[in-house]
Formats: C-alpha cells, sequence, structure tokens
C-alpha cells in the first residue's frame, strides 16, 4: 500500500469555484501535512502546513485534516487563474522525518 | 533574502555518461535534500544531508551519490546514466530537514 494517495485529475473548474484537493494516507503515526503548489517549469512552494486534525484557514485556502479517516483536503475558495497549477501533498514518511512522502499531484486549471 | 539556486537548469547527456548537479540552499539552511520528478513516479526522495552528513537515503541505486560542503551547498552525481534517469531533479533546503522545505526550481536532465 502506498503511503500517499492523491487523484491525478486533472481538475478544469470555472473561476470563481469552490475547489477541493484530496489525499489519503496510509500511516497514522504521521503527525504533520502540507500542501506544495508547483507552477510548470517551477519547483513546489509551501502553500500550507498544519500539524493537527481540524481545519487551517489561511486567506482563501483551508486545510483540513481528519486523522480517524487518514485523509486530508485542501479547498480553494473563490479560485482565481493564477491558482492554474499542481497541487501536491506531502508529509514526512516512516522512513524518517528528513524525507517527505508526496502524493502524485492533482494538476488544476482555473478557467476565466 | 536569496531563494535556493539549482545549476544548471537544463543538461543534456547520453547513456553512460555521468551528471553532476550543484545546489546552493537558502543562507543559515543546514539541511538540504534531493527529490526527482518524473510525470509517472511524481516526486522521489533521493537523500538527505544536514551538516555535511547523509542523515537519509531514499530507495534509489548506488549511481545516484551525493554530499554537502561546509557552506551547506550540495551537489549530486548520477554516474552511468540510463534513458529512465531523464527528470526534473529538484534540491530543497531547511534549516533543520524535518520541517518546511523551501524548493529550488529544478534541473531538467534529458538522458538520450
Amino acid at each position: 500500500q502506498k503511503e500517499v494517495e492523491q487523484d491525478p485529475g486533472p481538475l478544469s473548474v470555472p473561476e470563481g469555484a469552490i475547489v477541493s484537493l484530496n489525499c489519503t494516507y496510509s500511516n497514522s503515526a504521521f503527525q504533520y501535512f502540507m500542501w506544495y503548489r508547483q507552477y510548470s517549469r517551477k519547483g513546489p512552494e509551501l502553500l500550507m502546513y498544519t500539524y493537527s486534525s481540524g481545519n487551517k484557514e489561511d486567506g482563501r485556502f483551508t486545510a483540513q485534516v481528519d486523522k480517524s479517516s487518514k485523509y486530508i483536503s485542501l479547498f480553494i475558495r473563490d479560485s482565481q487563474p493564477s491558482d492554474s497549477a499542481t497541487y501536491l501533498c506531502a508529509m514526512p514518511s516512516q522512513g524518517g522525518s528528513e524525507k517527505l512522502v508526496f502524493g502524485k499531484g492533482t494538476k488544476l486549471t482555473v478557467n476565466p | 533574502k536569496a531563494g535556493v539556486t539549482q545549476t544548471p537548469r537544463y543538461l543534456i547527456k547520453t547513456r553512460g555518461q555521468q551528471v553532476t548537479l550543484s545546489c546552493s540552499p537558502i543562507s543559515g539552511h543546514r539541511s538540504v535534500s534531493w527529490y526527482q520528478q518524473t510525470p509517472g513516479q511524481g516526486l522521489q526522495f533521493l537523500f538527505e544531508y544536514f551538516s555535511e552528513t547523509q542523515r537519509n537515503k531514499g530507495n534509489f541505486p548506488g549511481r545516484f551519490s551525493g554530499r554537502q560542503f561546509s557552506n551547506s551547498r550540495s551537489e549530486m552525481n548520477v554516474s552511468t546514466l540510463e534513458l529512465g534517469d531523464s527528470a526534473l531533479y529538484l534540491c530543497a533546503s531547511s534549516r533543520r530537514g524535518n520541517e518546511k522545505l523551501f524548493f529550488g526550481s529544478g534541473t531538467q536532465l534529458s538522458v538520450l
């Protein structure tokens, strides 16, 4: 079983839509979770970082963690064309916290 | 504050050759990690260095190696290149290695 699973999409939405991106994970020992955004021809950039269950909000972005279901989500409100990118979930691997394991990424396109 | 710098940005090599990629971390960051990104496998962890010591290593063959210098700059080397080594190689730095990573833009390696 893979440590992290993420629906690759692609996902295409109209501008202003609410976007929901999701990952499931297998290791209940994972303590913190991250979402990265990667634009074409760029490296990933950290978008959200959360330790615990529940919600964390930052502007139009909300990260949600459900440890009982081993499920994490990223919601984007009022999506903009500039949000078009690939979104990757990440968490420290059971092989060591220095090693992050990433989902394969969901490619999002927001159409004006 | 300057970000993570990777050189070169693009590289074309032929099978059997070797290649060295370079990474300069953010000032003050002592941890450098390397990841390989391909469309099929996504982001995969190669290794992580902290204060010139390799602390963790991914499941890659011994042809992949790295090192870190006293100024935290890092290099990775791939010997006897294979076609399957074509990928985007990403370097990331952080203060301690088990937290938020800051990625460079990567080196796109093409093996012909």
